[in-house]
């Protein structure tokens, strides 16, 4: 697609659940990078992926957090045993390379944790 | 980490005005980017610079990266409804990864 797509756009969880969100990168974009954001807040870096390199994790908040990506396609955050301060907008971004600096967001996907 | 101060917090004003917003950081960056955000939405850029100096402009905006690297404004001139939104700064040093993100300013054009 012309964009980067994330799925779900929209998912109610119960504390404790986990839950696995997708991203669908630009075509061609070798860096991709996952952000939170909390509700009326900034956005909170998570982990960046550049090509086939070792990802940049430093910021996932917890050993909950996880996230995977398959060369330079899709990519998969997990949050397992879900907490109700998980709540919040994940977006995506790609961008071409780390050299570029360009980040194309997603709609992003709205965790809601009951 | 890395803190990123981003103001006014909110702005409200007539159609037809300009407007100015900033951010600051504590650390030197090598670029700095504009975003606009819309409910529900996710941030679409606007204006990216990588030059201490750099002015760029997309439209009636114009972005400027300062000269000490450790700041960078935005003014939109000739303010329409379809400015509302919020307006979040980005800036990434020279090492690491990450782009720090601003609090981001709140605008509301009253027609």
């Amino acid at each position: 697609g012309a964009g980067v797509s994330q799925s779900p756009s929209n998912k109610v969880t119960e504390k404790g659940k986990d839950v696995e969100l997708r991203c669908d990168p630009i075509s061609g974009h070798t860096a991709l990078y996952w952000y939170r954001q909390r509700l009326g807040q900034g956005l909170e870096f998570l982990i960046y992926f550049q090509g086939n390199s070792a990802p940049d994790k430093s910021g996932l908040p917890s050993d909950r957090f996880s996230a995977e990506r398959t060369g330079e396609s899709v990519s998969t955050l997990t949050i397992q045993r879900t907490q109700q301060e998980d709540s919040a907008v994940y977006l995506c971004a790609s961008s071409l390379g780390r050299s570029t600096g360009e980040l194309f967001f997603g709609e992003g996907s709205r965790l809601t944790v009951l | 980490g890395q803190q990123l101060n981003q103001s006014p917090q909110s702005m409200f004003i007539q159609e037809g005005e300009d407007v100015s917003m900033n951010c600051t950081s504590s650390s030197i960056f090598n670029t700095w980017l504009w975003y606009k955000q819309d409910p529900g939405e996710g941030p679409v850029l606007l204006i990216a610079l990588y030059k201490a100096g750099e002015l760029t402009s997309n439209g009636r905006l114009t972005a400027q990266f300062g000269i000490t690297r450790k700041d960078s404004f935005l003014n939109i001139s000739a303010s329409i409804p379809s400015d509302v939104g919020i307006y979040f700064c980005a800036g990434r040093m020279n090492t690491g990864n990450q782009f720090y993100f601003g609090t981001g300013t709140s605008l509301t054009v009253i027609p």
